[in-house]
């Protein structure tokens, strides 16, 4: 059965700041791996999306990152701004699901 | 209007009650999905429909009740909810088909049972 986490859970940081944020997953035949952008009581907005046989992906100021062989991806953040802050998801494509974890909630302070 | 759309946006209900909630997608796509998503837990599938068909039922209890009469909308049909149901309810919806095509989801409804 595929488990997804990420770590950290929560992270509060100044802004400027470069981050990452981590996700695993336990079963490495996976599709896709998407993440995503949750701000409170609102619904997913896609961030990225990398195909199975992609490394990564970029777009602004996001960049993303897959290992499927070890199971990992990697969301990195540059400059952080204030309005980064939201809960960021990430989830896993196994045959016809999405598998989500249960997400990082990002607070960047001015 | 673009993109998934949900109704009611937020809801309160007695566990007598019948109500539902609504998606409508403008992206010509032809599957759509319920999720569930409670407090501190990860997402979780509850229905697929792909070309208006069920394909998936996640062990979701009777109480919640799917309908798709069609590729641009899709119900959840509420009744007799417990407490424990309530939970942000997200509607998706991608290309239809059996490829992982990207899901695009609305801005969910705010459920409590009271």
């Amino acid at each position: 059965k595929q488990e997804v986490t990420q770590i950290p859970a929560a992270l509060s940081v100044p802004e400027g700041e470069n981050l990452v944020l981590n996700c695993s997953f336990t079963d490495s035949a996976i599709y896709n791996l998407q993440w995503f952008r949750q701000d409170p009581g609102k619904g997913l907005t896609s961030l990225l999306l990398i195909q199975s046989s992609q490394r990564e992906q970029t777009s602004g100021r996001l960049n993303a990152s897959l290992d499927k062989s070890s199971g990992r991806s990697t969301l990195y953040i540059a400059a952080s701004q204030p309005g980064d802050s939201a809960t960021y998801l990430c989830a896993v494509r196994n045959t016809d699901k999405l598998i989500f974890g249960t997400g990082t909630r990002l607070q960047v302070f001015p | 209007e673009t993109g998934v759309t949900q109704t009611p946006r937020h809801l309160v209900m007695g566990m007598t009650n019948k109500k539902s909630l609504k998606c409508e997608q403008h992206l010509g796509h032809n599957a759509m999905y319920w999720y569930k998503q409670s407090a501190k837990k990860p997402l979780e599938l509850m229905f697929v429909y792909n070309f208006k068909e069920q394909t998936e039922n996640n062990s979701v209890p009777s109480r919640f009740s799917p309908e798709c009469p069609n590729s641009s909308h899709l119900f959840l049909h509420l009744h007799t909810l417990q407490p424990e149901d309530s939970a942000l309810y997200l509607c998706a919806s991608s290309h239809g088909g059996t490829a992982p095509y990207e899901q695009y989801f609305g801005p969910g409804t705010r459920l409590t049972v009271t």
